[in-house]
């Protein structure tokens, strides 16, 4: 089972600017199945990225996913006040699809 | 995209059985090649994968819950349903019906809250 750690637990900024989320694997994610998904207070959690770049349907092209292999980063360019929230990776190639334990992205 | 909707007791006594229902509106629960899932996420903690249905029927659990855990689906009545037998407080949490690709959760239902206590 492939263990997914986030970095950092909880990153502290200002609207506008620019966020870098972390993900790193214990093994190699089957290709690049990782996906990001963003949790507001109360909600569901919402599907941003897959296959590690791949932004899904509705998502603003502020949010941007790269890596490969064990390294994975979820960038978003300039933060919107809705953007602060809890942001978590999944790796989906293999059972159990693995989350990171989440990044929360609070307003400074 | 499809919406899905989770119901079910919020409430169940330690030992017994926890049963949820998710019904699948703006599609059917047939069609597509989608898996049917679900997860849960205690109060304050993080996400876990429970397993998941195809319309076929064949299933997957995380290995953790698998000797616990049935997910079975009605295309019927376009729901799928999770049961998860000798819960424990531990079992408390929010629960999520999804559907999506691999183990992955591309939609979500908005959950229901579990609580196991007597």
């Amino acid at each position: 089972e492939s263990v997914l750690t986030q970095s950092p637990g909880t990153l502290s900024l200002s609207p506008g600017e620019r966020a870098t989320l972390s993900c790193r694997a214990s093994q190699s994610v089957s290709s690049s199945y990782l996906a990001w998904y963003q949790q507001k207070a109360g909600q569901a959690p919402r599907l941003l990225i897959y296959g590690a770049s791949s932004r899904a349907t509705g998502i603003p092209d502020r949010f941007s996913g790269s890596g490969s292999g064990t390294d994975f980063t979820l960038t978003i360019s300039r933060l919107e006040p809705e953007d602060f929230a809890v942001y978590y990776c999944q790796q989906y190639g293999s059972s159990p699809g693995t989350f990171g334990q989440g990044t929360k992205v609070e307003i400074k | 995209q499809v919406q899905l909707q989770e119901s079910g007791p919020g409430l169940v006594k330690p030992s017994q059985t926890l049963s949820l229902t998710c019904t699948v509106s703006g599609g059917s629960i047939s069609s597509g090649s989608y898996y049917w899932s679900w997860f849960r996420q205690p109060a304050g903690k993080g996400l876990e994968w429970i397993g998941r249905v195809y319309t076929s029927g064949s299933t997957n659990y995380n290995p953790s819950l698998k000797s616990r855990v049935t997910i079975s689906v009605d295309t019927s009545k376009n729901q799928f349903s999770l049961r998860l037998s000798s819960v424990t407080a531990s079992d408390t949490a929010m629960y999520y019906c999804c559907s999506g690709y691999y183990y992955r959760g591309d939609s979500w239902g908005q959950g229901t809250l579990v609580t196991v206590s007597s």
